[in-house]
This record gives structure tokens, sequence and C-alpha cells, in this order.
């Protein structure tokens, strides 16, 4: 199946800081999707991005599907950001458009 | 809108016993999803429903996981003679037609004992 690798694993920083969250995966696919799980566990999704560049108020999201890679920047950080966030794809390989294969996610703690 | 509900949010239960997890998909969606996170992990992918029809179940979900959508609305999750390996947080999850962009609800988490 599909292999979906993140980066980094972790991220700490200081409120007001950018940064860059990476997602490469292995194969072809046709979406990809950013979520961020809060620390109460609720997963929100953020951009659904099969290619190209998205914007959301501070966030903004880029797939080159070409290169198999996604990127999500987050600008001028607040300790609300803080959570997991996870890019998933569908995995093709498998057959399916609708299993969603996700990564292990980037923990970023934002400190005020 | 009300979301993705589900419940109960947190069930305890002795290894062994039965558990049944609802979710209720936002009304309009005629896609559902169950998926288990365990800790430190992502969300792993257990099956599909397009409106009633359970049209995908992944590989690894044991014969002791059962799953129903009647009349294509609100859905159920079983877990049959419970494992410690169970515990983890179950997660719905539903979306429209087309693009396939998931909304999820709070999750129902399961400790086994």
């Amino acid at each position: 199946g599909i292999q979906v690798e993140q980066s980094p694993p972790d991220l700490i920083l200081q409120e007001g800081a950018n940064s860059t969250l990476r997602c490469n995966f292995s194969d072809s696919v046709n979406n990809l999707q950013w979520f961020h799980q809060n620390p109460w566990g609720q997963l929100i999704n953020l951009f659904y991005i099969p290619s190209g560049t998205k914007q959301n108020g501070r966030l903004s999201a880029t797939t080159v599907a070409t290169e198999r890679y996604s990127l999500l920047y987050i600008s001028s950080s607040q300790t609300t950001d803080s959570g997991v966030y996870f890019c998933a794809v569908p995995d093709l390989s498998s057959g399916s458009a609708r299993q969603l294969t996700f990564g292990s996610g980037t923990q970023l703690t934002v400190l005020p | 809108d009300t979301g993705v509900s589900q419940d109960p949010r947190h069930k305890i239960t002795k290894r062994g016993q039965n558990v049944t997890f609802r979710c209720d998909p936002i009304s309009e969606h005629n896609r559902l999803y169950w998926y288990r996170q365990t800790l430190g992990q992502g969300p792993e992918f257990l099956t599909y429903f397009q409106n009633e029809a359970q049209l995908e179940k992944s590989r690894l979900l044991s014969d002791r996981f059962s799953a129903e959508r009647p009349k294509g609305s609100f859905s159920t999750l079983e877990i049959q003679r419970t494992e410690q390996g169970d515990s983890a947080m179950y997660l719905c999850a539903s979306s429209l037609g087309g693009a396939n962009v998931l909304t999820f609800g709070a999750g129902s988490r399961l400790t086994v004992l």
C-alpha cells in the first residue's frame, strides 16, 4: 500500500513564529487532505488539495503531485494551533479511492 | 448542520464483553466511514458505506467487528468479545459525493480492561 511520511515528527514554536510541515507519499494520488487534531482529539479538515496551492487565513497548503509531496504552512502561529497535523491520501493501488491512508502526524506545540 | 455525532464518547469494558458505538453523520452526507486511532498513530481505515451499502472493509478488520448503516442514516459499529488490543479511539466521518472531503466526529474512546 501507499506510504505516507510526515516531517518533522515534533515541532515546538514560540507564538508568532512561522512553520512548514511536510508530507511525502510513495505513489500517485488524486487527492490529499490536511487535518488538525486538537488536544481534545477532534479532527478538523483544513484542506482538500489534490494539487496547487490553497490559502485559508494564516494557513496555506501546496501539493506538488508529480513530485509526491505536500506542504502545510502556518504563519504567525498561535497557541490554539497546537495539536497534531495529519496528511491523508487515498491508496489507489489498493483499488479504492475512499480508503484514506494517514501519515503519523506532526505534533506541534506553540508556546505563549 | 450539527456535525458528525458519536456516542458514547467513552466506554470502559472488560475483556470478552461486546460493545456498540453509534455514529450520526451530517444529514445530507451519503458516505460514512469508520476509522480507528491508537495512541501516537494516524487514523486507520476500517470500513465505508455509501448510503446503506457497505462497500469496503479493511483487510485488517477482524470478524469480531461488524458495522451497519440501516436506511442509510446513522451507523453502528459493534465489537464482539473485546480484547485489550481493541483499546483505541473509534472515529466516524462522513462526506458528500464527489470529492472525498471527510468531516470527522469527536470519536468514541474504548478502553478494554
